[in-house]
């Protein structure tokens, strides 16, 4: 079964609302969650690595006041696209490291987000 | 930076021929991993192999299998016996370090003609 769990799946919204996207680890704690970011037909960008109890680290380039991640709890992270606009539209991808020492085991992916904002 | 470079954007094989995916890298670390991940049209990711950049063995899972050449920093994908359900996007994925986050090539989208 899963051992990532994202939500929702699909989301359409308007411009200027925000948007929160859920990535819970369902069979281990998790200090450390991945988002990316999917554009239509192209690679996967890391957006942030979202940090269990402190704050998450953003790649270059990415606003984070913009997309707000949350690490309240070792098994949820939580992404909010705030104020959103139609170029926020994308597909969300979070990813969850296995346990034991990095690399050792391999990476869970969550199903994904597609957000559409009209 | 590190950098991923897949240089074939879509490519087709029959079914039960051989396709070979490319891939190359940049790096300067020594210690890395690399990987690639298929992506059907859930869009789920769905790890298909890895090589540890430490092994000289070229990594196998079953049909698929790898070309991983460390001074050329070339990671190709073998796909043997192609079959319908492997029709999908490959990304080829790079990842170093204490931190499991990865750098991804912009993908191959695989076509299998019956």
């Amino acid at each position: 079964g899963a051992v990532v769990s994202q939500h929702p799946s699909r989301v359409i919204c308007k411009s200027g609302t925000s948007v929160k996207i859920e990535c819970r680890s369902l069979d281990f704690q998790a200090t450390t969650m991945f988002w990316y970011r999917q554009f239509p037909k192209q690679s996967l960008m890391l957006m942030a690595t979202s940090n269990e109890g402190s704050k998450a680290t953003y790649e270059q380039g990415v606003e984070k006041d913009k997309f707000l991640i949350n690490h309240a709890s070792l098994t949820l992270s939580t992404l909010t696209v705030t104020s959103a606009h139609p170029e926020d539209s994308s597909f969300y991808i979070c990813s969850v490291p296995g346990t034991g020492t990095p690399w050792s085991s391999p990476l869970h992916f969550g199903n994904g987000t597609r957000l559409t904002v009209t | 930076a590190q950098t991923v470079t897949q240089s074939q954007p879509e490519m087709s094989v029959q079914e039960a021929e051989t396709v070979t995916l490319s891939c190359t890298y940049d790096t300067s670390e020594s210690d890395y991993y690399l990987f690639w991940y298929k992506q059907p049209p859930s869009r789920q990711m769905i790890l298909v192999i890895r090589q540890e950049a430490y092994k000289q063995q070229n990594a196998t899972e079953n049909r698929f299998s790898v070309n991983f050449q460390k001074a050329a920093k070339s990671f190709s994908l073998k796909i043997s016996d192609s079959q319908l359900g492997d029709a999908a996007m490959y990304f080829c994925a790079y990842g170093q370090g204490g931190s499991e986050k990865l750098v991804f090539g912009k993908g191959t989208k695989l076509t299998v003609n019956p």
